[in-house]
């Protein structure tokens, strides 16, 4: 069966600007959610999704957002892109709270 | 805020070698403890997920033990082989609120010598 599906792979961006990253969790899954890593640092929680509402948020600025979809797509946005915000950005999807997560690719966004 | 330790953060050891991780979470509040494989440039990949206290759990040749009331999970592998090599992350999940997060570790990162 199709993995966890983030788009775009890489990305350049300038400060200040905004981007938005798309991610397909696997057919059946409901739950998504977001993590940013960067070096020396584990995985940072972002955001959880479950049905289309935000169950849990993680200590960011509020120019991270995110949303997901009737079909459990999830899209990633951040606005006022700042240098530190450069980082490997994971989804991942689960079918439940007990079981384990199924990780995409990443997104790595470089900002300069 | 929530701390979950890894340790040690890096291991070397010889190929046949057996080794052993230590993950450290709070004790309180317990849900569950994820363990993830995470090899270079894959995606970090579900190794276990615990939720009982005196859990066992065994994929070939690794295995993991939980204690919730100690707040400490290992995680062992037996006769290390090169394709081991990875950095290993444990995650806590608690209950409600942003103890329902799932918070990561930094990882212990195994590299296996031939």
């Amino acid at each position: 069966k199709a993995g966890v599906t983030q788009t775009p792979r890489y990305l350049i961006k300038t400060r200040g600007q905004q981007v938005t990253l798309s991610c397909s969790p696997i057919s059946g899954h409901r739950s998504v959610s977001w993590y940013q890593q960067t070096p020396g640092q584990g995985l940072q929680f972002l955001f959880e999704y479950f049905s289309e509402t935000q169950r849990n948020k993680g200590n960011f600025p509020g120019r991270f957002s995110g949303r997901q979809f009737s079909n459990s797509r999830s899209e990633m946005n951040v606005s006022t892109l700042e240098l530190g915000d450069s980082a490997l950005y994971l989804c991942a999807s689960s079918l439940a709270a007990e079981s384990g997560y199924t990780f995409g690719s990443g997104t790595r966004l470089t900002v300069v | 805020i929530l701390n979950v330790e890894q340790s040690p953060q890096s291991l070397h050891v010889q190929e046949g070698d057996s080794t052993n991780f230590t993950c450290s979470f709070p004790s309180s509040n317990f849900y569950a403890l994820h363990w993830y494989r995470w090899e270079t440039a894959k995606s970090p990949e579900a190794l276990f997920v615990m939720t009982l206290n005196g859990d066992e759990k065994k994929k070939g040749r690794i295995s993991a033990t939980l204690n919730t009331k100690e707040g400490y999970s290992y995680l062992y592998i037996k006769g290390s082989q090169p394709e081991d090599s990875a950095t290993y992350l444990c995650a806590f999940r608690g209950y409600g609120g942003s103890q329902g997060n799932l918070i990561f570790g930094k990882g212990t990162k195994l590299s296996v010598k031939p």
